[in-house]
């Protein structure tokens, strides 16, 4: 079945510095969703790209979607303490009517920031 | 604008009895998901429906596990004969379509003693 996988299962900076997390599917995908997911809390959707080569920015977060469709990145510019958490890359799973639906999730990277 | 609700928030029970979790999803949306979280990892994909049709059910969801959306508004999920293993989040989220984000409720967080 899909696997969905991310580097690195966890990272810890210093408030200030970057941070980057990448996503790999075993298998292309319709589009990409991001959610962030703050200890103790549930998913928050962030982001969905559908384009290959697709680049969107929220203020400090930059999403990337491969050109394969097969890979995305999240960067985050100058972290701040608020943006602790676990960062899930998640991809549809194709049915058969080919409208996706259910989600794959990622492994996740978990981001702690100290000041 | 109210979100996905789930309820209880928290269930502890003795390993052997039956649960059940509610999920009332956004108003408008005709999809609704079920995911299972444990410790450290991504929800899983268990079961969803498409108004009132539960379209997909995962490998993961045990003869022991029903989930029924009767007149495609809430949904339940049942969990008959509790095991020890079944102790994790469950997730609800819905969406308007299949090719939407999907929005999660803050889950119900299952204790089996």
């Amino acid at each position: 079945g899909q696997q969905v996988m991310q580097i690195p299962q966890y990272q810890h900076v210093q408030e200030g510095e970057d941070f980057t997390t990448y996503c790999n599917s075993s298998t292309t995908l319709s589009n990409i969703q991001w959610y962030k997911q703050r200890p103790g809390g549930h998913p928050v959707f962030l982001i969905q790209l559908v384009k290959s080569g697709e680049v969107k920015k929220q203020k400090r977060l930059t999403f990337q979607f491969g050109e394969a469709k097969k890979n995305s990145s999240l960067h985050i510019t100058a972290t701040q303490t608020t943006d602790v958490g676990t960062y899930f890359c998640a991809g549809p799973s194709p049915e058969r009517t080919g409208t996706a639906s259910k989600l794959t999730f990622g492994t996740g990277t978990r981001l702690q920031v100290t000041l | 604008d109210t979100g996905v609700s789930q309820d209880p928030r928290h269930k502890i029970t003795k390993r052997g009895q039956n649960v059940t979790f509610r999920c009332d999803p956004i108003s408008e949306h005709n999809r609704l998901y079920w995911y299972r979280q444990t410790l450290g990892q991504g929800p899983e994909f268990l079961t969803y429906f498409q108004n009132e049709a539960q379209l997909e059910k995962s490998r993961l969801l045990s003869d022991r596990f029903s989930a029924e959306r009767p007149k495609g508004s809430f949904s339940t999920l049942e969990i008959q004969r509790t095991e020890q293993g079944d102790s994790a989040m469950y997730l609800c989220a819905s969406s308007l379509s299949g090719r939407q984000p999907q929005h999660f409720g803050d889950g119900t967080r299952l204790s089996i003693l």
